[in-house]
């Protein structure tokens, strides 16, 4: 499994965009990139999951260069609600019945 | 169309005793998880399950078991509670080929 890497902590003022950089060194061939959020209390929620370029839903966008070996989320106009812990997964293509979550990103929105 | 469900909400065992975490999806997903988050720690994967009377190991297996007689229900057995199982217990499913797992709201374990 592609051990993951984020900062530990961000802070961020209601309306700006944020952007969370997750580093995956080891990324392999068939592995696919993922997004959780987590609020307080409550199970992960998944947001997005991309395997190169760019992927965009209705809730954030998903930035991953040619050597996929980062990958960015990008939040638009982040409010007092998006505070949370964000987690980068890594999983194998077709298989995924293995994945570990890492201690995220802290996510604070100051209004 | 109620998701992922987990009983109990909360629960203080004593140091020893045993219980079982319940699980119950109605989203006919094939894949299960549970997985264990201690305070400011993210999720660690105690066991999974591909289907019915298929399941498997993760990161953090010792001191659990869980059995899977249906596509429905996936129950996390604690034999022996000890301090160290104090945490806050996830249940998740998925669909095969879908990177997307829906999580139960959790079970606060506090074991003294």
């Amino acid at each position: 499994l592609a051990k993951t890497t984020q900062p530990i902590s961000m802070d961020s003022y209601e309306g700006q965009e944020v952007n969370i950089t997750c580093s995956h060194n080891n990324i392999a061939t068939n592995d696919y990139i993922t997004w959780y959020q987590q609020f307080p209390s409550q199970g992960p929620r998944f947001i997005i999951q991309g395997y190169k370029t760019k992927v965009t839903n209705e809730v954030a966008s998903l930035f991953i260069p040619a050597d996929r070996k980062s990958s960015t989320l990008s939040l638009p106009r982040v409010s007092l609600s998006d505070t949370a812990v964000y987690y980068c997964l890594v999983a194998l293509s077709g298989g995924y019945q293995k994945v570990t979550f890492g201690t995220g990103t802290k996510l604070q929105v100051i209004p | 169309n109620a998701g992922v469900t987990q009983t109990p909400k909360f629960r203080i065992l004593k140091i020893g005793q045993s219980m079982t975490l319940q699980c119950t999806q109605d989203m006919n997903h094939n894949y299960m998880y549970w997985y264990r988050q201690d305070p400011g720690m993210g999720l660690k994967l105690i066991y999974y399950s591909v289907g019915a009377g298929i399941t498997d190991k993760g990161e953090v297996p010792n001191g659990y078991n869980v059995s899977r007689s249906t596509t429905e229900d996936f129950p996390l057995r604690l034999e022996l509670a000890a301090p160290s199982q104090t945490s806050v217990y996830f249940c998740a499913c998925k669909v095969s080929g879908s990177y997307e797992q829906y999580f139960g709201p959790g079970t606060r374990l506090t074991v003294t």
